[in-house]
């Protein structure tokens, strides 16, 4: 089945620093990609998306590109600040047997930034 | 905009009793979705409406979880009798309409901000 892994946390940096949270993904056909960002006490949001092979997803000076030959999605960000502190999900969109298509989420990784 | 509303934010109970939890999606979305979301896992889903239909209820444990959204708008979630296991966080979210994968595009879903249940 459809399945995503990410790194465990919680990811300590201080501010500034370079983050990277790896993601990768098992799937049958083209899944779309996506990540989602949890700020304490709040819902999940939509960071940033990809649908197709070496599309680059990106929002808020997050990036994360969808390689289909290492099957990953990995996050990126080239200068962290204290309020990116928060949970940061990798899923997968993919087509499950009703016909109907569905989220499928990793564990979640916390990212812990520092002054 | 307002965003997706849910109620309680929290609720504690002890095990064998029922509970249920209230959602209210966006204004003209037609999908809505019931997630379960244990502690240090990511969100798993249990149910899926399509206006007032239920279009992927595979994961939804029957034998003691239910929803409704009867009118195509706000959904309930019950559970009865609640086990340990149950304590999670409930998300409930919300689309414009449901996603049509041959078309590779993305109707984003908009989460509410949970609701936690503690099982004692």
């Amino acid at each position: 089945g459809n399945s995503v892994t990410q790194m465990e946390g919680p990811v300590t940096l201080s501010e500034e620093a370079f983050l990277t949270i790896n993601c990768t993904y098992t799937a049958t056909g083209y899944p779309s990609l996506f990540w989602y960002v949890q700020y304490p006490g709040e819902g999940l949001q939509l960071l940033l998306k990809a649908t197709k092979a070496d599309d680059k997803g990106s929002n808020k000076g997050f990036e994360a590109t969808y390689r289909k030959e290492t099957t990953s999605f990995h996050l990126e960000k080239g200068s962290v600040q204290v309020s990116d502190s928060a949970v940061y999900f990798c899923a997968l969109r993919s087509l499950r047997e009703s016909g109907y298509s569905t989220l499928t989420f990793g564990k979640g990784t916390m990212l812990l930034v520092s002054p | 905009e307002a965003g997706v509303a849910q109620s309680p934010r929290y609720k504690i109970i002890e095990k064998r009793q029922s509970v249920a939890f209230w959602c209210n999606p966006i204004s003209g979305h037609a999908t809505l979705y019931w997630y379960q979301q244990i502690l240090g896992q990511g969100p798993k889903l249990l149910i899926q409406f399509q206006n007032n239909g239920v279009v992927d209820d595979s994961q939804l444990p029957k034998d003691r979880f239910s929803a409704e959204r009867l009118k195509g708008v706000d959904s309930t979630l019950k559970i009865q009798p609640a086990k340990l296991e149950d304590s999670a966080v409930y998300l409930c979210a919300s689309s414009f309409r449901l996603a049509e994968p041959r078309l590779r595009s993305y109707n984003e879903q908009f989460f509410g901000p949970g609701t936690r249940l503690t099982v004692l």
